[in-house]
């Protein structure tokens, strides 16, 4: 089955930096990369996806790279903010069973 | 906007006891499917659903069971609760495959 591995568990940055989180994937079927943002208490919501078409795409501050050859995807968030502080899930679908990472902390410092 | 709703926020139970999640969405969606959530381990798939009466074990459907007898309600069954049961329960629901998936709120479960 699909594996997904997500990295860094956690990430600290001071607003107004760019944040970077990174996700590898194995099964090379895999053609869907949707990124989830769950705040504190909150229940997790899609932010921006990607298909295996496309190589980049982008939604105001944030972006996600995709590489298909290396079996990677990452998210990008320009101009960080004290209200982007929370988890993020990466995941990868080939069909209908999406598998998620183990999810970033991200955290903005004002 | 899809809503998608789960019985209860917060539930506590003792050990041995039938436990009934229940997660409905109004969105007419094929797709449903039961997730636990832990710290540092992430989304792990409990069941899934893609029709009525249909059902697909995940990655860790020991302990649990699942009932789809309505496309809008996906139950999930704990036959006899146990302490390493106790955990964060997320219901989601999705038109179809490869396509965005919508949460329900959680249901914080504590088993003593």
């Amino acid at each position: 089955g699909e594996n997904v591995e997500q990295h860094p568990s956690t990430l600290s940055v001071q607003e107004g930096d760019s944040a970077v989180i990174k996700c590898t994937y194995s099964d090379s079927a895999s053609n869907y990369f949707p990124w989830y943002k769950q705040e504190l208490g909150k229940r997790p919501q899609l932010i921006i996806d990607i298909r295996s078409n496309v190589g980049e795409k982008k939604d105001q501050r944030i972006a996600v790279t995709l590489n298909k050859t290396a079996k990677h995807f990452s998210l990008h968030i320009t101009e960080t903010q004290p209200e982007d502080s929370a988890v993020y899930f990466c995941a990868a679908l080939g069909s209908y069973i999406p598998t998620f990472g183990r999810g970033t902390s991200l955290i903005v410092h004002p | 906007d899809v809503k998608v709703t789960q019985s209860s926020r917060y539930l506590v139970k003792r050990t041995g006891e039938k436990v009934f999640l229940e997660c409905v969405q109004d969105m007419d969606h094929e797709n449903m499917f039961w997730y636990r959530q832990d710290p540092g381990l992430g989304l792990r798939l409990i069941y899934f659903s893609y029709d009525v009466k249909m059902k697909e074990k995940g990655d860790i459907p020991e302990g649990y069971s699942v009932s789809r007898e309505k496309k809008e309600r996906f139950s999930l069954i704990l036959e006899s609760a146990s302490t390493n049961q106790t955990s964060m329960y997320l219901c989601a629901s999705s038109l179809g495959g490869g396509l965005e998936q919508y949460f329900g709120p959680g249901t914080r479960l504590t088993v003593t």
